[in-house]
């Protein structure tokens, strides 16, 4: 597609489902990337993809949260048990290749609401 | 690990008027340094960014940042703010080998007040 597109986009769900956010990156990006951000608190790094193996899964908060991605191209979060305090934009983004080439195309998020 | 400050949380201007936002980093060995902003209702987009060389960088819509090795510091300036900069400024910084990870820096909410 032309830039990385993320589902839903919008999110409510009650304390202890689960949830699942898509990330559908930029056609040939080999890195993919997820990011939260809370209000105040910036961008929160939570897991990168090269290819479809995760060399640094080290910001994701809990045992709750996992990620994983499929034929080199759509990754899925998936937040179990939400929390109110996993209330927040989940960023995704993708590049070509590794960080060398300077640039992360982020989609336009998926707000999660927990109530 | 690296870290990001921006210690400008909002920043006011009037149009015309000069900005430079302020970014810090913390990491002992070299770093790549990148200034992103997310306009109202959009998605993050690239300003600039320094990988080696002239440490005055130019991006886009008239908006320069230079890296102070000495400071640890990758400010962003422009001489002169339009309307259409209303935005949020993030800082991010990367080690220069290994870790793919970009820290981001809290943001910078820019208000131009026409």
């Amino acid at each position: 597609g032309a830039g990385v597109s993320q589902s839903p986009s919008n999110k409510v769900t009650e304390k202890g489902k689960d949830v699942e956010l898509r990330c559908d990156p930029i056609s040939g990006h080999t890195a993919l990337y997820w990011y939260r951000q809370s209000l105040g608190q910036g961008l929160e790094f939570l897991i990168y993809f090269q290819g479809n193996s995760a060399p640094d899964k080290s910001g994701l908060p809990s045992d709750r949260f996992s990620a994983e991605r499929t034929g080199g191209s759509v990754s899925t979060l998936t937040i179990q048990r939400t929390q109110q305090e996993d209330s927040a934009v989940y960023l995704c983004a993708s590049s070509l290749g590794s960080l060398g080439t300077g640039e992360l195309f982020f989609g336009e998020g998926s707000r999660l609401t927990v109530l | 690990a690296q870290s990001v400050s921006q210690h400008n949380h909002h920043v006011i201007l009037s149009e015309a008027a000069s900005l430079e936002l302020g970014c810090n980093y913390s990491y002992g060995g070299t770093v790549n340094l990148f200034w992103y902003v997310q306009y109202p209702g959009q998605h993050l987009q690239l300003l600039l960014k320094y990988f080696s060389g002239d440490p005055l960088v130019k991006g886009i819509k008239g908006f320069e940042a230079e890296f102070i090795k000495s400071k640890f510091s990758f400010n962003l300036r422009k001489p002169s703010v339009q309307w259409s900069d209303t935005a949020e400024y993030f800082c991010a910084v990367r080690p220069n080998f290994g870790n793919e990870k970009l820290t981001f820096g809290t943001g910078t909410r820019l208000t131009i007040i026409p």
